[in-house]
Protein backbone atom coordinates (compact mmCIF):
# COMPACT_ATOMS: atom_id res chain seq x y z
CA UNK A 1 0.00 0.00 0.00
CA UNK A 2 1.54 3.37 -1.16
CA UNK A 3 0.69 5.86 0.71
CA UNK A 4 2.60 8.46 -0.57
CA UNK A 5 2.63 8.62 -4.43
CA UNK A 6 4.17 10.88 -7.07
CA UNK A 7 2.38 10.08 -10.40
CA UNK A 8 4.77 12.03 -12.34
CA UNK A 9 7.82 9.83 -12.76
CA UNK A 10 9.35 13.03 -14.84
CA UNK A 11 9.06 16.94 -15.95
CA UNK A 12 11.18 18.83 -18.13
CA UNK A 13 10.58 23.25 -17.67
CA UNK A 14 12.32 26.32 -19.31
CA UNK A 15 14.97 28.02 -17.38
CA UNK A 16 13.44 30.48 -15.44
CA UNK A 17 9.85 28.96 -16.15
CA UNK A 18 7.63 27.34 -13.09
CA UNK A 19 7.93 23.92 -12.08
CA UNK A 20 5.12 22.49 -10.19
CA UNK A 21 6.09 18.84 -8.41
CA UNK A 22 2.90 16.73 -7.27
CA UNK A 23 2.50 14.76 -4.29
CA UNK A 24 -0.52 12.75 -2.95
CA UNK A 25 -1.53 10.85 0.02
CA UNK A 26 -3.84 8.45 1.84
CA UNK A 27 -3.03 8.28 5.41
CA UNK A 28 -5.02 11.61 6.90
CA UNK A 29 -2.73 10.91 10.28
CA UNK A 30 0.30 12.50 8.50
CA UNK A 31 0.98 15.58 10.67
CA UNK A 32 4.11 17.07 8.18
CA UNK A 33 5.05 16.88 4.73
CA UNK A 34 9.09 17.46 3.99
CA UNK A 35 10.11 17.10 0.63
CA UNK A 36 14.14 16.35 -0.65
CA UNK A 37 15.86 16.87 -3.32
CA UNK A 38 18.27 14.27 -4.45
CA UNK A 39 21.55 14.79 -7.28
CA UNK A 40 22.91 11.39 -8.76
CA UNK A 41 25.25 9.44 -6.32
CA UNK A 42 24.73 11.72 -3.14
CA UNK A 43 21.81 11.01 -0.15
CA UNK A 44 18.63 13.30 -0.49
CA UNK A 45 18.99 16.71 0.52
CA UNK A 46 16.05 17.92 3.25
CA UNK A 47 14.40 21.30 1.12
CA UNK A 48 11.42 22.36 2.51
CA UNK A 49 8.62 21.53 5.11
CA UNK A 50 4.90 22.37 5.71
CA UNK A 51 3.02 21.59 8.93
CA UNK A 52 -0.81 19.70 8.33
CA UNK A 53 -2.00 23.22 10.33
CA UNK A 54 -0.99 25.21 7.62
CA UNK A 55 -1.56 25.27 3.74
CA UNK A 56 1.89 26.83 2.37
CA UNK A 57 5.28 27.44 3.42
CA UNK A 58 7.54 29.59 1.30
CA UNK A 59 11.57 29.21 1.22
CA UNK A 60 12.65 31.75 -1.43
CA UNK A 61 12.05 30.20 -4.73
CA UNK A 62 10.50 27.32 -3.35
CA UNK A 63 7.22 26.82 -2.49
CA UNK A 64 4.97 23.83 -0.78
CA UNK A 65 1.41 24.00 -1.18
CA UNK A 66 -0.74 21.66 1.08
CA UNK A 67 -4.58 20.41 0.12
CA UNK A 68 -5.91 18.89 3.19
CA UNK A 69 -9.00 17.56 1.92
CA UNK A 70 -7.32 16.76 -1.14
CA UNK A 71 -4.49 14.79 0.30
CA UNK A 72 -2.56 16.76 -1.96
CA UNK A 73 0.53 18.88 -1.67
CA UNK A 74 3.02 20.39 -4.50
CA UNK A 75 6.30 21.84 -4.85
CA UNK A 76 6.53 25.37 -6.60
CA UNK A 77 9.99 26.22 -7.75
CA UNK A 78 10.13 30.28 -9.52
CA UNK A 79 12.07 30.77 -11.42
CA UNK A 80 13.67 27.11 -12.29
CA UNK A 81 17.19 27.09 -12.49
CA UNK A 82 19.58 24.42 -14.89
CA UNK A 83 21.22 23.53 -11.08
CA UNK A 84 17.48 22.40 -9.60
CA UNK A 85 17.54 19.50 -12.34
CA UNK A 86 17.49 16.55 -9.91
CA UNK A 87 14.79 13.94 -8.61
CA UNK A 88 12.44 15.48 -5.77
CA UNK A 89 10.63 13.32 -3.32
CA UNK A 90 7.96 14.06 -1.16
CA UNK A 91 7.69 12.33 2.05
CA UNK A 92 5.49 12.11 5.14
CA UNK A 93 5.43 11.58 8.92
CA UNK A 94 3.29 11.46 11.81
CA UNK A 95 3.75 13.48 15.40
CA UNK A 96 4.11 9.55 17.62
CA UNK A 97 5.72 7.90 14.55
CA UNK A 98 9.55 8.90 15.69
CA UNK A 99 9.88 11.45 12.49
CA UNK A 100 9.80 7.81 10.27
CA UNK A 101 9.29 9.31 6.77
CA UNK A 102 7.05 7.70 4.45
CA UNK A 103 8.37 8.74 0.72
CA UNK A 104 7.32 9.16 -2.70
CA UNK A 105 8.93 7.66 -5.33
CA UNK A 106 9.98 10.47 -6.54
CA UNK A 107 10.19 12.76 -9.80
CA UNK A 108 13.00 13.89 -12.05
CA UNK A 109 12.70 17.42 -12.91
CA UNK A 110 15.37 18.84 -15.88
CA UNK A 111 15.31 22.17 -16.03
CA UNK A 112 16.68 23.02 -19.84
CA UNK A 113 18.86 26.34 -20.20
CA UNK B 1 31.47 18.43 11.74
CA UNK B 2 31.30 17.15 8.26
CA UNK B 3 27.54 15.54 8.13
CA UNK B 4 26.52 12.00 8.16
CA UNK B 5 29.13 9.44 6.77
CA UNK B 6 28.56 5.77 5.06
CA UNK B 7 31.35 3.35 4.37
CA UNK B 8 31.89 1.66 2.50
CA UNK B 9 30.59 3.82 -0.57
CA UNK B 10 30.44 0.24 -2.20
CA UNK B 11 30.44 -2.98 -1.82
CA UNK B 12 30.16 -6.35 -4.15
CA UNK B 13 29.43 -9.30 -2.39
CA UNK B 14 28.45 -13.00 -3.50
CA UNK B 15 25.37 -14.50 -2.79
CA UNK B 16 25.22 -15.94 0.64
CA UNK B 17 28.32 -14.04 2.32
CA UNK B 18 27.57 -11.64 5.18
CA UNK B 19 28.30 -7.71 4.95
CA UNK B 20 28.70 -4.85 7.34
CA UNK B 21 27.96 -0.90 6.55
CA UNK B 22 28.85 1.83 8.85
CA UNK B 23 27.28 5.31 9.36
CA UNK B 24 28.44 8.10 11.42
CA UNK B 25 25.93 10.61 12.53
CA UNK B 26 26.01 14.24 13.01
CA UNK B 27 27.27 14.10 16.66
CA UNK B 28 24.65 15.85 18.53
CA UNK B 29 21.73 14.26 16.61
CA UNK B 30 20.44 11.42 19.07
CA UNK B 31 17.96 10.47 16.42
CA UNK B 32 19.66 7.79 13.54
CA UNK B 33 17.61 5.91 11.07
CA UNK B 34 18.43 3.18 8.05
CA UNK B 35 16.69 3.22 4.98
CA UNK B 36 16.98 1.03 2.10
CA UNK B 37 16.41 2.80 -1.65
CA UNK B 38 16.15 0.64 -5.19
CA UNK B 39 16.15 1.87 -8.24
CA UNK B 40 13.09 3.93 -9.09
CA UNK B 41 11.55 4.09 -5.74
CA UNK B 42 11.63 6.45 -2.74
CA UNK B 43 13.69 5.36 0.16
CA UNK B 44 11.85 3.16 2.32
CA UNK B 45 12.25 2.99 6.07
CA UNK B 46 14.06 -0.01 8.16
CA UNK B 47 15.14 0.83 11.55
CA UNK B 48 15.68 3.85 13.67
CA UNK B 49 17.72 4.72 16.88
CA UNK B 50 17.29 7.48 20.06
CA UNK B 51 20.47 6.98 21.37
CA UNK B 52 21.27 3.52 21.90
CA UNK B 53 17.66 2.65 22.29
CA UNK B 54 16.40 0.63 19.13
CA UNK B 55 12.62 2.13 18.96
CA UNK B 56 11.24 1.00 15.96
CA UNK B 57 11.98 -1.85 12.96
CA UNK B 58 10.27 -1.94 9.46
CA UNK B 59 8.58 -5.77 8.63
CA UNK B 60 11.25 -5.09 5.33
CA UNK B 61 13.80 -5.49 7.77
CA UNK B 62 13.80 -9.30 8.02
CA UNK B 63 15.85 -11.82 10.50
CA UNK B 64 18.80 -11.89 8.27
CA UNK B 65 19.32 -8.02 8.79
CA UNK B 66 20.77 -6.64 12.39
CA UNK B 67 21.02 -3.28 13.58
CA UNK B 68 23.23 -1.48 16.05
CA UNK B 69 24.28 1.75 17.68
CA UNK B 70 26.63 1.56 20.50
CA UNK B 71 27.06 4.05 23.13
CA UNK B 72 24.51 5.83 21.10
CA UNK B 73 27.17 7.01 18.68
CA UNK B 74 27.76 5.49 15.09
CA UNK B 75 25.78 2.48 13.56
CA UNK B 76 26.35 -0.89 12.18
CA UNK B 77 23.58 -2.69 9.89
CA UNK B 78 24.66 -6.12 9.02
CA UNK B 79 22.81 -8.31 6.41
CA UNK B 80 23.49 -12.05 7.21
CA UNK B 81 23.51 -14.77 3.58
CA UNK B 82 22.82 -11.96 1.30
CA UNK B 83 20.22 -12.16 -1.43
CA UNK B 84 20.50 -11.01 -5.12
CA UNK B 85 17.05 -8.86 -3.80
CA UNK B 86 19.19 -6.97 -0.90
CA UNK B 87 20.94 -4.99 -3.87
CA UNK B 88 20.22 -1.34 -3.12
CA UNK B 89 21.22 1.58 -2.29
CA UNK B 90 21.43 1.84 2.19
CA UNK B 91 20.82 5.42 3.61
CA UNK B 92 21.48 6.08 6.50
CA UNK B 93 20.58 9.58 8.00
CA UNK B 94 20.24 11.06 11.64
CA UNK B 95 18.36 14.62 13.24
CA UNK B 96 17.52 16.13 16.54
CA UNK B 97 14.20 14.27 18.06
CA UNK B 98 12.37 17.41 17.93
CA UNK B 99 13.34 18.76 14.05
CA UNK B 100 10.57 16.70 12.99
CA UNK B 101 10.17 19.99 10.59
CA UNK B 102 13.72 20.60 10.04
CA UNK B 103 14.36 16.91 8.21
CA UNK B 104 16.81 14.47 8.30
CA UNK B 105 20.52 14.43 7.44
CA UNK B 106 21.08 11.91 4.67
CA UNK B 107 24.40 10.05 4.32
CA UNK B 108 25.40 9.33 0.52
CA UNK B 109 24.77 5.88 1.34
CA UNK B 110 26.24 2.36 0.33
CA UNK B 111 25.27 0.46 -2.63
CA UNK B 112 25.19 -2.69 -2.42
CA UNK B 113 25.13 -5.16 -4.91
CA UNK B 114 24.86 -8.93 -4.42
CA UNK B 115 26.14 -11.44 -7.82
Amino acid sequence: DQQVKQNSPSLSVQEGRISILNCDYTNSMFDYFLWYKKYPAEGPTFLISISSIKDKNEDGRFTVFLNKSAKHLSLHIVPSQPGDSAVYFCAASRNNAGNMLTFGGGTRLMVKP
Amino acid sequence: DTGVSQNPRHKITKRGQNVTFRCDPISEHNRLYWYRQTLGQGPEFLTYFQNEAQLEKSRLLSDRFSAERPKGSFSTLEIQRTEQGDSAMYLCASSLAQGALSGYTFGSGTRLTVV
